[in-house]
């Protein structure tokens, strides 16, 4: 069974501030990992999603990285926003068609 | 389009009552399914469907039911709640499983 973990499970920084988030996982045969965002009592949307052959996907101020060797992958935010603040998650397809997602970093942003 | 929705909002629950949760999607995606999520755990797959008439169980089937008549269509019912099923529950699809997710906004389920 996968297991997905994110570290730290909280995190504050200054607006303005670049921030590495990061996600660990067990089993490298996965098919995708995707990056995302879940604000207070909301679903979660989508921001990033890597196939397993990519190393890199970018969207704006995002970059998601992929190592499959190692079992990581990280989400970088560049120039931080108040905006920004919420609950990050990771997940990753695996094969028999299941989804194993973390348990989130909460990210607050200080104006 | 309206995406992934999702019924009721909330809902309480009295211990052994069944109910029915609801979840349509009108993108045409292959790949639903169920989690639920719950402080400290994250979110948690229940039940999955790669199409119609076609489902799974997932990690946490026990004390609930799924059924895929349509592709638009993936209920997910309690046959008799339990407060361990207190939860805010998530319904999600996408085109292929290596595609992207699209999640539903939520149902918030309180068993007493």
């Amino acid at each position: 069974k996968q297991e997905v973990t994110q570290i730290p499970a909280a995190l504050s920084v200054p607006e303005g501030e670049n921030l590495v988030l990061n996600c660990s996982f067990t089993d490298s045969a996965i098919y995708n990992l995707q990056w995302f965002r879940q604000d207070p009592g909301k679903g979660l949307t989508s921001l990033l999603l890597i196939q397993s052959s990519q190393r890199e996907q970018t969207s704006g101020r995002l970059n998601a990285s992929l190592d499959k060797s190692s079992g990581r992958s990280t989400l970088y935010i560049a120039a931080s926003q108040p905006g920004d603040s919420a609950t990050y998650l990771c997940a990753s397809a695996n094969t028999g068609n299941q989804f194993y997602f973390g348990t989130g970093t909460s990210l607050t942003v200080i104006p | 389009n309206a995406g992934v929705t999702q019924t009721p909002k909330f809902q309480v629950l009295k211990t052994g009552q069944s109910m029915t949760l609801q979840c349509a999607q009108d993108m045409n995606h292959e790949y639903m399914s169920w989690y639920r999520q719950d402080p400290g755990m994250g979110l948690r797959l229940i039940h999955y469907s790669v199409g119609a008439g076609i489902t799974d169980q997932g990690e946490v089937p026990n004390g609930y039911n799924v059924s895929r008549s349509t592709t638009e269509d993936f209920p997910l019912r309690l046959l008799s709640a339990a407060p361990s099923q207190t939860s805010v529950y998530f319904c999600a699809s996408s085109y292929i499983l290596s595609g992207t997710q699209y999640f539903g906004p939520g149902t918030r389920l309180l068993v007493l």
